[in-house]
């Protein structure tokens, strides 16, 4: 069974559109993150949530809106979608009650393009 | 704010061979968590290891292992017999042990051949 699975994996649009990438983790974690790893393969957090509630935000535009219905699911809505959006983007998943060191798993990634 | 350096954009290997990648990080905290993860072309992102900063013994997996150098902000990891599955991006990550920012901050990356 997948631990963490993000839908879809491969997304193509316009310039303008919203679009919405899903998250959805079966590990029985209370944190989820989402990454953006851009063309240059750099990756850097935009958002974390703790059981459902938004604990990071890196400084994204406000177009970018996560959603949290549970502590199983992180979803990213983007809204006006911008060429410079186009990258792959990560959803994890950790417990700090897991460990002292705990692990985050990745999801495959979500490859967006803007056209 | 910490910060993760990985020097080298790019290194070879032979395989069967050994080769270290370099990462520095920089922090005002005195303890936190220091990984490697791999990235193949699947891009799937794949924890190689980890290390406690608390812990002066260095962290070891199988073929890999690590340099933890804590005065020097080091974190080297040695890959040793490269095989061609080794092939991938490698990323050094920094987290924090305190509060609820649990987020890891990358380097850039090393992008690690292996030749046959």
């Amino acid at each position: 069974d997948t631990a963490v699975s993000q839908t879809p994996k491969y997304l193509v649009t316009q310039m303008g559109n919203d679009k919405s990438i899903k998250c959805e983790q079966n590990l029985g974690h209370d944190t989820m993150y989402w990454y953006k790893q851009d063309s240059k393969k750099f990756l850097k957090i935009m958002f974390s949530y703790n059981n459902k509630e938004l604990i990071i935000n890196e400084t994204v535009p406000n177009r970018f809106s996560p959603k949290s219905p549970d502590k199983a699911h992180l979803n990213l809505h983007i809204n006006s979608l911008e060429l410079g959006d186009s990258a792959v983007y990560f959803c994890a998943s950790s417990s700090p009650l897991s460990g002292r060191v705990n692990e985050q798993f990745f999801g495959p990634g979500t490859r967006l393009t803007v056209l | 704010a910490q910060t993760v350096t990985q020097s080298q954009p790019e290194m070879s290997v032979q395989e069967a061979e050994t080769v270290t990648l370099s990462c520095t990080y920089d922090t005002s905290e005195s303890d936190y968590y220091l990984f490697w993860y791999k990235q193949p072309p699947s891009r799937q992102m794949i924890l190689v290891i980890r290390q406690e900063a608390y812990k002066q013994q260095n962290a070891t997996e199988n073929r890999f292992s690590v340099n933890f150098q804590k005065a020097a902000k080091s974190f080297s990891l040695k890959i040793s017999d490269s095989q061609l599955g080794d092939a991938a991006m490698y990323f050094c990550a920094y987290r924090s042990l305190g509060g609820s920012n649990y987020k890891l901050t990358f380097g850039k990356g090393t992008l690690l051949t292996v030749n046959p």
